[in-house]
């Protein structure tokens, strides 16, 4: 397995509260993804980093900011909590520049509940 | 822009049976295609992909699809199916109209296996 982990496993917060989830990978890959994982939508990107302090926003990335200051770590950050933040959140990560030749590999997932 | 449609959103089947999780996608160019599995609690991992080349692909755990670009279908097949297999399944295509490197999944198909 692709060496990725996601911190904190599953954590409650409540409304307006800020949060910070970390994908931490030792792959060295490029590109690191953030997604959220709800029933009846699949997969649905929110934010991905094409490389250090390169990001870019992705079909539901409101609400959500990210940062990326070095290769290996990639942060997803909800300013003001809502209940509609409350989601399994997955990290990917995947080598080269460009190409859907590049699979992604997947974190465990942080399962996040805002009351 | 790209879409998946699973339109299976739960399928039972018993051990040691044929199944057959359907996939069909929509884009105006070259697509690469992929099905991912995740087992419960677990984050998604490769099952097969589609780039180029024999329509036929194969994958891990017996699992096989077909790509019919006439139909834009991506069909996963298993000739005898075990209780292990018993997850979820995402079809997900990648598309070559730029934007970086970036997957659209479908809404998941359940495979529920019983004895």
């Amino acid at each position: 397995d692709a060496g990725i982990t996601q911190s904190p496993r599953h954590k409650v917060t409540e409304t307006g509260t800020p949060v910070t989830l970390r994908c931490h990978q030792t792959e060295n890959h490029r590109y690191m993804y953030w997604y959220r994982q709800d029933p009846g939508h699949g997969l649905r990107l929110i934010h991905y980093s094409y490389g250090v302090k390169d990001t870019d926003k992705g079909e539901v990335s409101d609400g959500y900011s990210v940062s990326r200051s070095k290769t290996e770590d990639f942060l997803l950050t909800l300013e003001s909590a809502t209940s509609s933040q409350t989601s399994v959140y997955f990290c990917a990560i995947s080598g080269t520049p460009g190409g859907g030749t590049d699979t992604q590999y997947f974190g465990p997932g942080t399962r996040l509940t805002v009351l | 822009a790209q879409s998946v449609t699973q339109l299976d959103s739960q399928v039972p089947v018993f051990e040691e049976a044929p199944v057959e999780l359907r996939c069909n996608y929509s884009s105006s160019v070259s697509v690469y295609l992929f099905w991912y599995v995740q087992y419960p609690n677990q984050g998604l991992q490769l099952l097969l992909k589609y780039l180029s080349g024999s329509t036929l692909v194969k994958g891990i755990n017996g699992f096989e699809a077909e790509f019919n670009k006439s139909q834009t279908s991506f069909h996963l097949r298993k000739p005898s199916v075990h209780i292990s297999d018993t997850a979820e399944y995402f079809c997900a295509v990648w598309g070559l109209t730029g934007g970086g490197n970036k997957l659209t999944f479908g809404t998941g198909t359940q495979l529920k296996v019983e004895l």
